[in-house]
């Protein structure tokens, strides 16, 4: 079964550092993209960006660059969303997905990682 | 940027077809994608390149696109279709996403 499993659910104060990550299983990591999706409290989908595991080059929405950084990991079949210093507005659930491409769906989803930035 | 508005809800009557409208410049020349959401789930791909079935998913979902609009038809529609709906086009290697589509059955 082709999974996306992704860490858990964190708290955070403003300021602070956060990494949060998307392990791939059932199927070759690197012959899919993953991009993460950001989801505000009772609101749509933004994505943010994507990563190649195979070479970790990366795009992202111009409304998020600068803002986090996307990497990965393939000897741990991981990709991985970083903030260096966290802002209240950065509360939201993050999903990541799978795609093979610029012009295919995204299949599947990760569970989603709740991020709460509060002082 | 680019922009794909939808209509914030569509009511159905269970049985009925529901259509959702997603529309952008020319949208007709990029691939389209649709996503179903629970509350308090992941989205799952339902219609992939405007009109594609992902493994899994009911046929009774169907999707097409033509020149400025992209539309995800269910037909007989069930309460369990409830949910929000949003559609995804690619624009010069950046991902957008509709705002969503409120489906009340």
């Amino acid at each position: 079964e082709v999974q996306l499993v992704q860490s858990g659910a964190e708290v955070k104060k403003p300021g602070e550092s956060l990494r949060i990550s998307c392990k791939g299983s059932g199927y070759s990591f690197t012959s899919y993209w993953i991009s993460w999706v950001r989801q505000m409290p009772g609101k749509g989908l933004e994505w943010m960006g994507r990563i190649d595991p195979r070479d970790s080059s990366t795009n992202y929405s111009p409304s998020f660059q600068g803002h986090v950084t996307i990497s990965a990991d393939k000897s741990l079949s991981s990709a991985y969303l970083q903030w260096s210093s966290l802002k209240a507005s950065d509360t939201a659930m993050y999903h990541c997905a799978r795609h093979a491409n610029w012009n295919s769906g995204f299949d599947p989803w990760g569970q989603g990682t709740l991020v709460t930035v509060s002082s | 940027s680019y922009e794909l508005t939808q209509p914030p809800s569509v009511s159905v009557s269970p049985g009925q077809t529901a259509s959702i409208t997603c529309s952008g410049d020319k949208l007709g020349d990029k691939y389209t994608s649709w996503y179903q959401q629970k509350p308090g789930q992941s989205p799952v791909l339902v219609i992939y390149q405007d009109n594609k079935w992902p493994s899994g998913i009911p046929e009774r979902f169907s999707g097409s696109n033509s020149e400025n609009t992209a539309t995800l038809t269910i037909s007989g529609t069930q309460a369990m279709d409830e949910a929000d709906y949003y559609c995804q086009a690619w624009d010069r290697f950046i991902v957008v996403f509709g705002g969503g589509t409120k489906l009340t059955v």
